[in-house]
């Protein structure tokens, strides 16, 4: 069964700072990996997927994120962040085949935006 | 966004009482899965439906929870006599057929027993 594991539970940056979430997925075949942020009391927003191709991800607000197979892991990254950025952010991974898109979601890192 | 519509957004229930949880998904959507989220946790897969039908119901608790997906109307998760232990936010989302495209959220139904 597919897992994944988001080590940080809670990270604080400063405003404009860069960011970098870590994420690691334990999956038998070709993942889905995805990433989703979650501002209080919301819903979640896609911030961007990785399917195939390009192993780096380019998704909404300026994220980005980085497929390692090697390394298991789709690491989250921004060089600068905005206060409006503090949520929470889940990675999640999905089967690799058409017609069931049942997601594993990560517990979730925390980011607070200081000043 | 013509999202994933959910409702209610909030519900309370007290213990023994039925909740009914609905989700309305993005026109065309002909999939829908339910997710539920304990405090301080991710989310967790319940069911996937498909019009008429569950496709994958593994992370279904097998007492008191049913899902359905009728012809016509929303999607309808059902928690039978409630317990304190339900009180989650309840997550739907959708995706088209066949394009695995990362499925849309709605805003949840946050379900509180009291």
């Amino acid at each position: 069964a597919q897992s994944v594991t988001q080590p940080d539970i809670h990270i604080t940056v400063s405003e404009g700072a860069s960011l970098e979430l870590r994420c690691n997925y334990s999956y038998g075949a070709t993942p889905y990996l995805f990433w989703y942020v979650q501002s209080p009391g919301q819903g979640l927003q896609l911030l961007l997927k990785y399917f195939s191709g390009d192993t780096l991800v380019q998704g909404i607000k300026g994220f980005e994120a980085e497929f390692k197979r090697s390394q298991s892991s789709f690491n989250l990254r921004k060089p600068s962040v905005h206060w409006s950025d503090a949520a929470e952010y889940f990675c999640a991974v999905g089967l690799s085949n058409f017609g069931n898109e049942k997601l594993t979601f990560g517990t979730g890192t925390r980011l607070t935006i200081i000043p | 966004n013509a999202g994933v519509m959910q409702n209610p957004r909030h519900l309370v229930r007290r213990r023994g009482q039925e909740a009914r949880l609905r989700c309305s998904p993005v026109k065309g959507h002909s999939h829908v899965y339910w997710y539920r989220q304990l405090p301080e946790e991710g989310l967790k897969f319940m069911v996937y439906l498909q019009k008429e039908n569950i496709i994958d119901e593994s992370g279904m608790p097998k007492e008191r929870f049913s899902a359905e997906f009728p012809k016509e109307g929303p999607s309808i998760l059902r928690i039978q006599q409630v317990v304190r232990g339900d009180s989650a936010a309840y997550f739907c989302a959708s995706s088209p057929p066949k394009r695995p495209g990362g499925a849309f959220f709605g805003q949840g139904t946050r379900l509180t027993v009291v």
